[in-house]
């Protein structure tokens, strides 16, 4: 089993739609969990960052951590075509100087004009 | 804003050739990363490295080697490039681990086939 689970889509919506992308994971001792956006044929850089439980809320984007579940959420309002990219969870426990961040293989995210 | 270039976007190379990946930060971060990523497969950590001169293997290290003689610098060697290692190669980097500077900074990628 792997440490991070993430459905690897595609999942495909209207503009204007409220997009859920979800991870699950196994290790209890993940504190630390973001949100990558990768475009195609790009590297992926960091939309979002919680720590601990609970949501953060960064414009028409809003990450939700539920950590008695093991299961972390990213939520798009309003959706764009521009949000069309692949979208990868990742978590840490962060307790070293280089600890390791595991990553979920991605959703593809299509957003239809 | 972070910064992390690769040397190529695009290389083409041959089975047993020697390969060199560059990867350059301008943030002055202790922490340096070598992933592969490959559909369905996700990223995987090849090395990383955590100072000047020290590198730990990550989850798939055989076939490549790491140097990192500054701290902005850390390059990915492959020693006789198999066709295997066809791949999108990322580079990222971090601050040293704690508080908020949990995150990673990835490079645009070097999309790396071996013929």
């Amino acid at each position: 089993q792997k440490e991070v689970e993430q459905d690897p889509g595609p999942l495909s919506v209207p503009e204007g739609a409220i997009v859920s992308l979800n991870c699950t994971y196994s290790n209890s001792a993940f504190q630390y969990f973001m949100w990558y956006r990768q475009y195609s044929r790009k590297g992926p850089e960091l939309l979002m960052y919680t720590y601990s439980s609970g949501n953060k809320e960064d414009g028409r984007f809003t990450a939700q951590v539920d950590k008695s579940s093991k299961y972390i959420s990213l939520f798009i309002r309003d959706s764009q075509p521009s949000d069309s990219a692949t979208y990868l969870c990742a978590m840490s426990p962060g307790y070293s100087s280089a600890s390791k961040i595991i990553f979920g293989s991605g959703t593809r995210l299509s957003i239809r004009p | 804003d972070v910064k992390v270039t690769q040397s190529s976007r695009y290389l083409v190379k041959r089975t047993g050739e020697k390969v060199f990946l560059e990867c350059v930060q301008d943030m002055d971060h202790e922490n340096m990363f070598w992933y592969r990523q490959d559909p369905g497969l996700g990223l995987r950590l090849i090395y990383f490295s955590y100072d000047v001169k020290m590198k730990e293997k990550g989850d798939i290290p055989e076939g490549y080697s790491v140097s990192r003689e500054k701290k902005e610098r850390f390059s990915l060697i492959l020693e006789s490039a198999s066709t295997n290692q066809t791949s999108m190669y990322l580079c990222a980097s971090s601050p040293i681990a704690g508080g908020s500077q949990e995150t990673q900074y990835f490079g645009p990628g070097t999309r790396l086939l071996v013929l």
